[in-house]
């Protein structure tokens, strides 16, 4: 089946400096979607992307769809200890209405 | 405002039993899945549903099912539960044919002992 793969697993940052973290996949989708899920509760979307090679910035952060259509990355710029959480990139399956999740990335900020 | 609801929120059972995890939608979304999250595996799907009498299996559903009589609940269902289901369960809607943004519920952490 489809997997995608996100990296890195894990980050620990000092609070006010920039993140990237990246999304790989096996197979093409026609939307990749950011997510960002905080303790104990669901996930809710960052960011949406709709075009191979859209740049879509929300306040901090910055995504990318890539041109190959099977990547994706976000960028999170000037952290906050807000920003602590689970990011997990996801693709909209092109011959469904499915949504397939990374595995995520935890991010971590130092005091 | 339009919510989902997941209940029970916590529910310790023991090995064997049937347990139901209820959700309800007020979107009135068509689209409703079911996640279980596990440490290392992220969010993983169970079962879906495009709408009223339809279901779908997803890449973890042995153990599982889930039925749909109307718009709102996609009810799951442990048949017999295992202690490799001790998991936290995520609903999710969406719009057919929208953007492919999922509304996900609070969650449901299952320990099964």
């Amino acid at each position: 089946g489809q997997q995608l793969n996100q990296s890195p697993q894990s980050m620990f940052i000092q609070e006010g400096e920039d993140v990237s973290m990246n999304c790989t996949s096996s197979s093409i989708f026609n939307t990749w979607l950011w997510y960002k899920q905080d303790p104990g509760e669901g996930p809710v979307l960052l960011i949406a992307l709709y075009k191979a090679g859209e740049l879509t910035s929300n306040g901090r952060l910055t995504a990318q769809f890539g041109t190959t259509r099977k990547d994706s990355f976000l960028n999170i710029s000037a952290s906050i200890p807000s920003d602590v959480g689970i990011y997990f990139c996801a693709g909209h399956d092109l011959s469904g209405d499915k949504i397939i999740f990374g595995k995520g990335t935890r991010l971590h900020i130092l005091p | 405002d339009a919510e989902i609801t997941q209940s029970p929120r916590h529910k310790i059972t023991e090995t064997g039993r049937q347990v139901t995890l209820a959700c309800h939608q007020t979107w009135n979304h068509n689209n409703m899945f079911w996640y279980r999250q596990d440490l290392g595996h992220g969010l993983r799907l169970i079962h879906y549903s495009y709408g009223v009498q339809d279901t779908n299996k997803g890449e973890v559903s042995d153990g599982y099912s889930v039925s749909r009589s109307n718009t709102e609940d996609l009810p799951l269902t442990l048949e017999s539960a295992a202690s490799s289901q001790t998991s936290v369960y995520f609903c999710a809607t969406s719009d057919p044919g929208g953007t492919g943004e999922l509304f996900f519920g609070e969650g449901s952490r299952l320990t099964v002992l």
